[in-house]
């Protein structure tokens, strides 16, 4: 069956660049999502790649597809303490209706002044 | 802000009953679906309507339904409620398209 792994946790100082790691395992993606969410609150959509992609960059995010090992990886520029929340990577299936996004377990992402 | 609204924003209730909650899309959006988010995981799928109909569904029991509206409106309900329900629940709306659109999500607890 589908499944998307993450790491649990990640923790870089204010400044740095944040990478945030997602693998998946049904090659029949059509989509791959970045969504963020802050503490008590929905999702907000930060990007997303279509499955023909090697990489899409906007401001500060850079994402990173690699359809041979099906990884997927998230890069924050220049992390700011407001970029602390739980990043999700989520999957579109092919002939699925797009509204079935397979979800990862989440990415706490903690940022020190 | 994605225009995307959810009501209630918390719900108690208890085992047993019977809960609806309620989502706007942005107008425009013909697609809505529905995750549920249990403490510490990722959203599920639910469920898609598209034009009023059931579009695709998880695996969850029938007694979790749905109906959309013509005014970008549309509700879950859940009967019989088990504690195991206590979770976020999430609606997110589209054109259909690639980009998805999620609520702040209705918090609801099973006593």
């Amino acid at each position: 069956g589908e499944d998307v792994e993450q790491s649990l946790f990640l923790s870089v100082r204010e400044g740095d660049s944040s990478v945030i790691n997602c693998t998946y395992t049904d090659s029949s993606s059509t989509y791959l999502y970045w969504y963020k969410q802050e503490p008590g609150a929905g999702l907000q959509l930060l990007t997303y790649i279509f499955s023909n992609m090697d990489m899409k960059q906007d401001q500060r995010l850079t994402v990173l597809l690699n359809k041979k090992d099906k990884h997927l990886s998230l890069r924050i520029a220049d992390t700011q303490t407001g970029d602390s929340a739980i990043y999700f990577c989520a999957e579109a299936l092919y002939g699925g209706s797009q509204g079935n996004l397979i979800f990862g377990k989440g990415t706490k992402l903690s940022v020190k002044p | 802000e994605t225009g995307v609204t959810q009501s209630p924003t918390h719900l108690i209730k208890t085992r047993g009953q019977q809960v609806t909650l309620r989502c706007s899309s942005q107008s425009g959006h013909n697609t809505v679906s529905w995750y549920q988010q249990a403490l510490g995981q990722g959203p599920q799928f639910i469920f898609q309507y598209y034009r009023e109909e059931e579009n695709g569904r998880g695996n969850f029991p029938p007694r979790f339904s749905g109906l959309q509206f013509p005014n970008y409106s549309s509700e879950l309900n859940v009967n019989a409620l088990e504690l195991d329900d206590s979770a976020l629940y999430l609606c997110a709306s589209g054109t259909g398209d690639s980009e998805q659109y999620f609520g702040p999500g209705t918090r609801l607890t099973v006593t």
